[in-house]
């Protein structure tokens, strides 16, 4: 079945790491996303890509860091310089660009920093 | 810039009672909007969109509407089921070439047997 899978689940670091969460997708979509939600909170945009070896910032790019140098993966550094790093970070997917596309969801990976 | 405001939850209901979400709208242009799903510890899921003013979408048992007079898109259910439970988001698609997706702050819904 096709679809988006994120990695780890759980992720735990200390302050001061740096930390890159993996997105892999088989749907052979050329758009991806990566979303940060905080408890009570919507879905903050981080980065996006809309094509390989090309992305755009978001709302909340600083401290973070990405690459798009395959179609099917889209990894997310987060850096010791973002301030609240703890939050679940959701990976998403769309077919193609458009006002009509919906977004694919993978199942998100909750990272904690102590 | 482009906005979209729901109900704050949560929202408890006995089963088989009628739900309704608010969702309202700030845009230019004409927006696809979207119902998202969210079952705890996952991503989000497609509820059901509908891309111009009067469309309904639906799916599950769930209906939404596209009022562009009232820049609303309401999600109603005539009863629900415990299974049910979970977080809701209305979404919008901006309309500049990056089609971003921008939430709302989601709703919870608890439904009690």
């Amino acid at each position: 079945d096709g679809g988006i899978t994120q990695s780890p689940k759980y992720l735990f670091r200390k302050e001061g790491q740096n930390v890159t969460l993996s997105c892999e997708q088989n749907l052979n979509h050329d758009a991806m996303y990566w979303y940060r939600q905080d408890p009570g909170q919507g879905l903050r945009l981080i980065y996006y890509s809309q094509i390989v070896n090309d992305f755009q910032k978001g709302d909340i790019a600083e401290g973070y860091s990405v690459s798009r140098e395959k179609k099917e993966s889209f990894p997310l550094t987060v850096t010791s310089a973002q301030k609240n790093p703890t939050a679940f970070y959701l990976c998403a997917s769309r077919e193609a660009q458009g006002l009509f596309s919906p977004l694919h969801f993978g199942n998100g990976t909750r990272l904690t920093v102590t | 810039g482009n906005s979209v405001t729901q109900m704050e939850g949560p929202v408890t209901l006995s089963e088989e009672a009628f739900l309704t979400i608010n969702c309202t709208y700030t845009a230019t242009g004409y927006p696809s909007l979207f119902w998202y799903v969210q079952y705890p510890g996952e991503g989000l899921q497609l509820l059901l969109k509908a891309t111009k003013a009067d469309d309904k979408g639906s799916n599950k048992g769930f209906e939404a509407t596209y009022r562009k007079e009232t820049t609303s898109f309401h999600l109603e259910k005539g009863s629900v089921q415990v299974s049910d439970s979970a977080v809701y988001f209305c979404a919008l698609s901006e309309m500049d070439s990056s089609y971003k997706l921008i939430f709302g702050s989601g709703t919870r819904l608890l439904v009690r047997p």
